[in-house]
């Protein structure tokens, strides 16, 4: 069965540094999206993608977050100058846009640890 | 206000017995519920959704529009339900909103 992957699976970085989280959806999906969750907080909304662009963002998603789609497969986000606050999982998911109460896949998460 | 609240962080039961997740939301439109699990270091996967109206694994969930409620019922607890359940409600463009989880613990 397809699934969502995400790489790497845990990142250590300096506050201040760029970081770029990578996913790939699922082939055939047409709707990305980007969660967080933070250590012992509810799983957060962060962006959603479709058709190569931003389709909503929530307020957490400032100027220091985005997201790009460069090829057919990767969908990433990159956060330009991380924060102690980022530190944080992130989950990427993805729906197939059918129309619908669709399910969306998620993958299995990175582990972003600002320093 | 879309707002999804899990009253209990944790939920400690005995093998066999009844298990209610409780889930209540916030949403002024026709709401599209669902429960995602997340067992021990494995990815949050999809357990039901209101619309389907399936039993998985022995769990329902019945929306109750009258009191904004969407919790989850097994008749008898297995270990295996150990995990992490999350209640969500899909808003504009089916982002998800999330409650805070709430953990089963089943204990033998």
């Amino acid at each position: 069965e397809p699934e969502v992957t995400q790489t790497p699976s845990h990142q250590v970085t300096q506050m201040g540094q760029e970081v770029i989280l990578r996913c790939v959806p699922i082939s055939n999906h047409l709707y990305f999206y980007w969660y967080r969750q933070i250590l012992g907080q509810k799983v957060e909304f962060l962006v959603s993608f479709y058709n190569n662009e931003i389709s909503e963002k929530s307020e957490i998603f400032d100027d220091q977050f985005s997201v790009e789609r460069p090829d057919g497969s990767n969908f990433t986000l990159k956060i330009r100058s991380t924060k102690l606050e980022d530190s944080a999982m992130y989950f990427c998911a993805s729906r197939p846009g059918q129309g619908g109460q669709e399910t969306q896949y998620f993958g299995p998460g990175t582990r972003l640890l600002v320093l | 206000a879309q707002r999804v609240t899990q009253p209990e962080k944790l939920l400690s039961v005995f093998k066999g017995a009844p298990v209610e997740l409780k889930c209540n939301y916030s949403y002024s439109g026709s709401p599209e519920l669902f429960w995602y699990v997340q067992y021990s270091r494995q990815r949050l996967q999809l357990l039901l959704r209101h619309i389907s109206r399936e039993s998985i694994k022995g769990f329902t969930a019945d929306l109750n529009k009258g009191e904004t409620s969407f919790h989850l019922k097994k008749p008898f607890a297995q270990e295996e339900d150990s995990a992490m359940y999350y209640c969500a409600l899909a808003g504009g463009y089916n982002k998800l909103i999330f409650g805070a989880g709430t953990r089963l613990a089943v204990h033998p």
